[in-house]
């Protein structure tokens, strides 16, 4: 696509429902990554992936946060069992081969949780 | 980790030159100093990338000592649209490729 698409733009969701974000990146873009930015605070470093592969997890928060991108397109980010320190904003990026090119930002997804 | 450290907010007026320094003293022998810009409730948006000495584009020019511990952004001529919170990128030193941000600069143009 032109650019990188997330959807939804907006989620809110009960405490301990499961939710799931999703990237678009850019077609000819082989590493997307994905950060959660709080209010007023600076993007934080989930995951990245490289094509399919997923070489760094150790930035996600715990083991409820998990990330996929089976064809190495598409990603999806899951959080299971939410809870209300997950509020934030989401943010997918992607960038040519290579960890450290410019990254192309998508529009974030910002996720409330009640 | 690779932590970088930059100032957290500065004020400027508009056609002033603004100079914003991030210091970043474990960065790797590989790693590119990258800077974003982000506006309220949008995505961060590319400015400059470079690895060493000086870069320049069409915006904005990137000065890097030999020591590579530092880097300046350089805006010519702030406008009023130029207020947003300024970003320096590295990546991290050890061996997982992390990328961090760094705490961000919010430069404030006044008219």
């Amino acid at each position: 696509g032109a650019g990188v698409s997330q959807s939804p733009r907006y989620k809110v969701t009960k405490r301990g429902q499961d939710v799931t974000l999703r990237c678009d990146p850019i077609s000819s873009h082989a590493t997307l990554y994905w950060y959660q930015q709080a209010l007023g605070q600076g993007p934080e470093f989930l995951t990245y992936f490289n094509y399919e592969a997923q070489p760094d997890k150790s930035g996600l928060p715990s083991d409820r946060f998990s990330a996929e991108r089976p064809e190495g397109s598409i990603s999806t980010l899951t959080i299971q069992r939410t809870e209300q320190r997950d509020s934030a904003m989401y943010r997918c990026a992607s960038s040519s081969a290579g960890v450290g090119n410019e990254q192309f930002f998508g529009p974030g997804t910002r996720l409330t949780v009640l | 980790l690779a932590k970088t450290t930059q100032p957290i907010s500065m004020d400027s007026y508009e056609g002033q030159e603004v100079n914003i320094t991030c210091s970043h003293n474990n960065i790797a022998t590989n790693d590119y100093i990258t800077w974003y810009q982000q506006f309220p409730s949008q995505g961060p948006r590319f400015i400059i990338q470079g690895y060493k000495t000086k870069v320049t584009n069409e915006v904005a020019s990137l000065f890097i000592p030999a020591d590579r511990k530092s880097s300046t952004l350089s805006l010519p001529r702030v406008s009023l649209s130029d207020t947003a919170v300024y970003y320096c990128l590295v990546g991290d030193g050890g061996a997982t490729n992390k990328l961090i941000f760094g705490t961000g600069t919010l430069l404030a143009v006044q008219p």
